[in-house]
Protein backbone atom coordinates (compact mmCIF):
# COMPACT_ATOMS: atom_id res chain seq x y z
CA UNK A 1 0.00 0.00 0.00
CA UNK A 2 2.33 2.65 -1.16
CA UNK A 3 -0.45 5.27 -2.00
CA UNK A 4 0.84 8.73 -2.66
CA UNK A 5 5.17 8.75 -2.59
CA UNK A 6 6.35 11.75 -2.96
CA UNK A 7 10.35 12.04 -4.46
CA UNK A 8 13.23 13.48 -3.16
CA UNK A 9 11.75 14.56 0.23
CA UNK A 10 14.10 17.44 0.63
CA UNK A 11 15.95 19.41 -1.72
CA UNK A 12 18.13 22.62 -1.83
CA UNK A 13 19.11 24.60 -5.29
CA UNK A 14 20.61 27.34 -6.47
CA UNK A 15 18.48 30.12 -7.93
CA UNK A 16 18.24 29.55 -11.85
CA UNK A 17 18.71 25.56 -11.32
CA UNK A 18 15.81 23.93 -12.69
CA UNK A 19 14.68 20.23 -11.21
CA UNK A 20 11.85 18.11 -11.23
CA UNK A 21 9.79 16.63 -8.10
CA UNK A 22 8.35 13.58 -8.83
CA UNK A 23 4.87 12.51 -7.18
CA UNK A 24 3.15 8.62 -8.36
CA UNK A 25 0.36 6.59 -6.99
CA UNK A 26 -0.99 3.36 -7.55
CA UNK A 27 -4.28 3.81 -6.86
CA UNK A 28 -5.37 4.05 -9.96
CA UNK A 29 -6.48 7.46 -9.58
CA UNK A 30 -7.69 9.68 -12.61
CA UNK A 31 -6.97 12.95 -10.22
CA UNK A 32 -4.42 14.72 -8.96
CA UNK A 33 -2.75 17.86 -7.92
CA UNK A 34 0.47 19.68 -7.02
CA UNK A 35 0.14 22.36 -4.26
CA UNK A 36 2.59 24.64 -2.21
CA UNK A 37 2.51 25.41 1.82
CA UNK A 38 3.59 28.40 2.92
CA UNK A 39 3.52 29.35 6.76
CA UNK A 40 -0.13 31.19 7.31
CA UNK A 41 -1.31 30.87 3.36
CA UNK A 42 -2.89 27.25 4.05
CA UNK A 43 -2.20 25.22 0.75
CA UNK A 44 -2.57 26.57 -2.77
CA UNK A 45 -2.74 25.14 -6.14
CA UNK A 46 -0.56 24.91 -8.29
CA UNK A 47 -1.33 22.92 -11.70
CA UNK A 48 -3.64 19.59 -11.58
CA UNK A 49 -4.93 16.85 -13.98
CA UNK A 50 -8.21 15.15 -14.09
CA UNK A 51 -6.55 12.30 -16.21
CA UNK A 52 -3.31 11.13 -18.52
CA UNK A 53 -3.15 13.94 -20.95
CA UNK A 54 -5.08 16.52 -19.54
CA UNK A 55 -2.93 19.42 -17.26
CA UNK A 56 -4.77 22.49 -16.07
CA UNK A 57 -3.40 25.48 -13.91
CA UNK A 58 -4.04 26.28 -10.50
CA UNK A 59 -4.00 29.42 -8.62
CA UNK A 60 -0.35 29.93 -8.58
CA UNK A 61 1.08 27.98 -11.86
CA UNK A 62 4.13 30.69 -12.82
CA UNK A 63 7.34 29.28 -12.72
CA UNK A 64 6.03 25.56 -12.95
CA UNK A 65 5.09 23.24 -15.68
CA UNK A 66 3.60 19.66 -15.48
CA UNK A 67 2.49 16.12 -17.82
CA UNK A 68 0.90 13.54 -17.32
CA UNK A 69 1.47 10.93 -19.78
CA UNK A 70 0.62 8.06 -17.34
CA UNK A 71 -2.10 7.47 -15.04
CA UNK A 72 0.41 6.78 -12.09
CA UNK A 73 2.48 9.87 -12.62
CA UNK A 74 2.13 13.51 -11.83
CA UNK A 75 5.88 15.71 -12.64
CA UNK A 76 6.47 18.60 -11.61
CA UNK A 77 9.01 21.38 -13.11
CA UNK A 78 10.77 24.06 -11.94
CA UNK A 79 12.22 25.63 -15.03
CA UNK A 80 14.74 28.58 -12.94
CA UNK A 81 14.67 28.24 -9.50
CA UNK A 82 13.59 31.55 -7.42
CA UNK A 83 13.95 31.87 -3.86
CA UNK A 84 10.34 32.77 -3.92
CA UNK A 85 9.38 28.86 -4.44
CA UNK A 86 11.32 27.84 -1.25
CA UNK A 87 8.00 26.21 0.09
CA UNK A 88 7.10 22.41 1.07
CA UNK A 89 5.02 21.06 -2.20
CA UNK A 90 2.33 18.10 -1.84
CA UNK A 91 0.85 15.94 -3.90
CA UNK A 92 -2.03 14.46 -3.78
CA UNK A 93 -4.62 12.26 -5.64
CA UNK A 94 -8.30 10.80 -5.83
CA UNK A 95 -10.70 8.52 -7.12
CA UNK A 96 -13.22 11.16 -7.90
CA UNK A 97 -13.95 14.77 -7.09
CA UNK A 98 -16.32 13.92 -4.02
CA UNK A 99 -14.00 11.60 -2.50
CA UNK A 100 -10.63 12.95 -0.09
CA UNK A 101 -7.66 13.54 -1.95
CA UNK A 102 -4.87 11.16 -0.85
CA UNK A 103 -1.38 13.62 -0.34
CA UNK A 104 2.27 12.06 -0.25
CA UNK A 105 4.57 13.48 2.26
CA UNK A 106 5.46 16.23 1.20
CA UNK A 107 8.94 18.02 -0.31
CA UNK A 108 10.46 20.51 1.42
CA UNK A 109 12.07 23.02 -1.08
CA UNK A 110 15.23 25.67 -0.29
CA UNK A 111 16.21 27.95 -2.89
CA UNK A 112 19.39 30.14 -2.09
CA UNK B 1 -14.45 32.38 -7.40
CA UNK B 2 -15.03 29.95 -3.48
CA UNK B 3 -13.28 31.40 -0.81
CA UNK B 4 -12.76 29.36 2.27
CA UNK B 5 -12.17 30.99 5.90
CA UNK B 6 -11.08 29.80 9.04
CA UNK B 7 -10.80 32.70 11.79
CA UNK B 8 -8.99 30.93 14.25
CA UNK B 9 -5.33 31.28 13.33
CA UNK B 10 -4.50 29.48 16.82
CA UNK B 11 -6.56 27.66 19.68
CA UNK B 12 -6.05 25.73 22.61
CA UNK B 13 -7.65 23.00 24.95
CA UNK B 14 -7.54 21.27 27.91
CA UNK B 15 -6.98 17.04 27.17
CA UNK B 16 -10.15 15.81 27.65
CA UNK B 17 -11.91 18.68 26.65
CA UNK B 18 -14.22 19.95 23.81
CA UNK B 19 -13.12 22.32 21.15
CA UNK B 20 -14.78 24.06 18.09
CA UNK B 21 -12.81 25.17 15.61
CA UNK B 22 -14.67 27.28 12.74
CA UNK B 23 -14.90 27.55 8.89
CA UNK B 24 -16.71 29.55 6.71
CA UNK B 25 -17.17 29.37 2.71
CA UNK B 26 -18.07 31.77 0.22
CA UNK B 27 -19.61 29.88 -3.07
CA UNK B 28 -22.63 30.64 -5.64
CA UNK B 29 -22.67 26.59 -6.05
CA UNK B 30 -25.16 24.26 -4.58
CA UNK B 31 -23.66 21.34 -4.99
CA UNK B 32 -20.18 21.07 -3.41
CA UNK B 33 -18.38 18.85 -0.87
CA UNK B 34 -16.61 20.21 2.42
CA UNK B 35 -13.52 18.43 4.51
CA UNK B 36 -11.63 18.45 7.79
CA UNK B 37 -8.03 17.67 7.06
CA UNK B 38 -5.40 17.10 9.90
CA UNK B 39 -1.60 17.95 9.72
CA UNK B 40 0.54 16.57 12.18
CA UNK B 41 3.66 17.53 13.26
CA UNK B 42 4.82 15.00 10.83
CA UNK B 43 3.56 17.02 8.17
CA UNK B 44 1.27 14.29 6.50
CA UNK B 45 -2.42 15.09 5.66
CA UNK B 46 -5.50 13.10 7.09
CA UNK B 47 -8.73 13.58 6.41
CA UNK B 48 -10.56 14.10 9.38
CA UNK B 49 -14.08 14.27 8.00
CA UNK B 50 -16.39 15.30 4.85
CA UNK B 51 -19.50 16.27 4.24
CA UNK B 52 -21.63 16.21 0.67
CA UNK B 53 -23.71 19.67 0.76
CA UNK B 54 -26.86 17.88 -0.75
CA UNK B 55 -27.37 15.96 2.61
CA UNK B 56 -28.66 17.73 5.39
CA UNK B 57 -27.17 15.18 8.08
CA UNK B 58 -23.93 16.28 9.91
CA UNK B 59 -21.22 13.85 9.61
CA UNK B 60 -19.41 11.74 12.21
CA UNK B 61 -15.84 10.31 12.80
CA UNK B 62 -15.73 9.07 16.34
CA UNK B 63 -14.84 11.90 18.50
CA UNK B 64 -14.92 14.24 15.27
CA UNK B 65 -18.74 16.07 13.90
CA UNK B 66 -19.30 18.91 12.36
CA UNK B 67 -21.92 21.50 12.22
CA UNK B 68 -22.85 22.29 8.86
CA UNK B 69 -24.90 25.17 8.29
CA UNK B 70 -25.30 25.47 4.36
CA UNK B 71 -27.24 29.09 4.55
CA UNK B 72 -25.05 30.38 6.58
CA UNK B 73 -22.16 28.86 4.70
CA UNK B 74 -20.51 27.58 7.37
CA UNK B 75 -18.76 24.02 8.54
CA UNK B 76 -17.22 24.10 12.19
CA UNK B 77 -15.32 21.01 13.05
CA UNK B 78 -16.13 19.71 16.74
CA UNK B 79 -13.59 17.40 18.23
CA UNK B 80 -14.53 16.07 21.80
CA UNK B 81 -12.46 14.43 24.51
CA UNK B 82 -9.65 16.21 23.13
CA UNK B 83 -6.66 13.84 23.12
CA UNK B 84 -2.76 15.05 23.13
CA UNK B 85 -2.78 13.37 19.48
CA UNK B 86 -4.96 15.94 18.18
CA UNK B 87 -2.59 18.32 18.34
CA UNK B 88 -1.57 19.88 15.00
CA UNK B 89 -3.43 22.26 12.02
CA UNK B 90 -6.34 21.68 10.79
CA UNK B 91 -7.52 22.58 7.60
CA UNK B 92 -10.98 23.18 5.97
CA UNK B 93 -11.13 22.50 2.23
CA UNK B 94 -14.27 23.08 -0.64
CA UNK B 95 -14.56 21.35 -3.76
CA UNK B 96 -16.71 22.25 -6.58
CA UNK B 97 -19.62 19.46 -6.97
CA UNK B 98 -21.16 19.07 -10.17
CA UNK B 99 -19.45 17.02 -13.86
CA UNK B 100 -16.12 17.19 -13.51
CA UNK B 101 -13.57 18.54 -16.54
CA UNK B 102 -10.73 20.13 -16.40
CA UNK B 103 -10.90 23.67 -15.04
CA UNK B 104 -13.83 22.61 -12.44
CA UNK B 105 -11.34 19.97 -10.21
CA UNK B 106 -9.88 22.63 -7.91
CA UNK B 107 -10.07 22.02 -4.23
CA UNK B 108 -10.03 25.07 -2.14
CA UNK B 109 -8.21 25.24 1.38
CA UNK B 110 -8.52 27.74 4.07
CA UNK B 111 -5.19 29.03 5.94
CA UNK B 112 -5.66 26.77 8.97
CA UNK B 113 -6.11 26.58 12.95
CA UNK B 114 -3.34 25.44 14.72
CA UNK B 115 -4.50 23.70 17.52
CA UNK B 116 -2.79 22.79 20.66
CA UNK B 117 -4.01 19.79 23.08
CA UNK B 118 -2.63 20.84 27.01
CA UNK B 119 -1.89 17.80 29.42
Amino acid sequence: NAGVTQTPKFQVLKTGQSMTLQCAQDMNHEYMSWYRQDPGMGLRLIHYSVGAGITDQGEVPNGYNVSRSTTEDFPLRLLSAAPSQTSVYFCASSYSQRQPQHFGDGTRLSIL
Amino acid sequence: AQTVTQSQPEMSVQEAETVTLSCTYDTSESNYYLFWYKQPPSRQMILVIRQEAYKQQNATENRFSVNFQKAAKSFSLKISDSQLGDTAMYFCAFMKGGITTSGTYKYIFGTGTRLKVLA
